[in-house]
């Protein structure tokens, strides 16, 4: 079983569309949790952390279930800028040690 | 712009050849971590560097090592290449105290490896 499992997608929504992407982590020690977004041949860059309470930047907003080490991320009225892979992070218990999920591959269409 | 660089951008390889790959970090970030990306993957982790000391290790057979410099730069390092070892190998510079991670890495672009 892979540490941080993510669904591959990918997800096509129309512009103005809501859709949500989920993450499931193995090590219920880890210590902290993000998600990144990765465009098409370029680095991966910080979207934003995930708080235990929930957190909101705009017109995303993250979630974390310790208990079922469960992370997600919804995306409301998506635009086409928001096309990109997004990836689940989950650090180690030392909290130094970055773990990546495979992605999830969003394409937002006209 | 991350202000973490690397070299070189592409490169080509046969097997069993050696490559050196370098990164300056962001400037005033003490700490490096090395990620391995294969095509539609996520990073995996290679090594992290924290003052010229490896401070964490993933599942990487040792041909893969590395280096830090006193300016905090770094080199990886792979011997005896293999085909599977074709990928985009990701830098990343962070701040952070030994033994606690900010969680914020800021990547360079990435050298892409072809093993021929």
């Amino acid at each position: 079983r892979k540490e941080v499992e993510q669904d591959p997608g990918p997800f096509n929504v129309p512009e103005g569309a809501t859709v949500a992407f989920n993450c499931t982590y193995s090590n219920s020690a880890s210590q902290s949790f993000f998600w990144y977004r990765q465009d098409c041949r370029k680095e991966p860059k910080l979207l934003m952390s995930v708080y235990s309470s929930g957190n909101e930047d705009g017109r995303f907003t993250a979630q974390l279930n310790r208990a079922s080490q469960y992370i997600s991320l919804l995306i409301r009225d998506s635009k086409l800028s928001d096309s990109a892979t997004y990836l689940c992070v989950v650090t180690n218990n030392a909290g130094n040690m970055l773990t990546f999920g495979g992605g999830t591959r969003l394409m937002v269409k006209p | 712009e991350t202000g973490v660089t690397q070299s070189p951008t592409h490169l080509i390889k046969t097997r069993g050849q050696q490559v050196t790959l370098r990164c300056s970090s962001q400037s005033g970030h003490n700490t490096v971590s090395w990620y391995q990306q294969a095509l539609g993957q996520g990073p995996q982790f290679i090594f992290q560097y924290y003052r010229e000391e490896e401070n964490g290790r993933g599942n990487f057979p040792p041909r893969f090592s590395g280096l830090q410099f006193p300016n905090y730069s770094s080199e990886l390092n792979v011997n005896a290449l293999e085909l599977d070892d074709s990928a985009l190998y990701l830098c990343a510079s962070s701040d952070a105290l030994r033994g606690r991670g900010t969680g914020e890495l800021f990547f360079g672009e990435g050298s892409r490896l072809t093993v021929l």
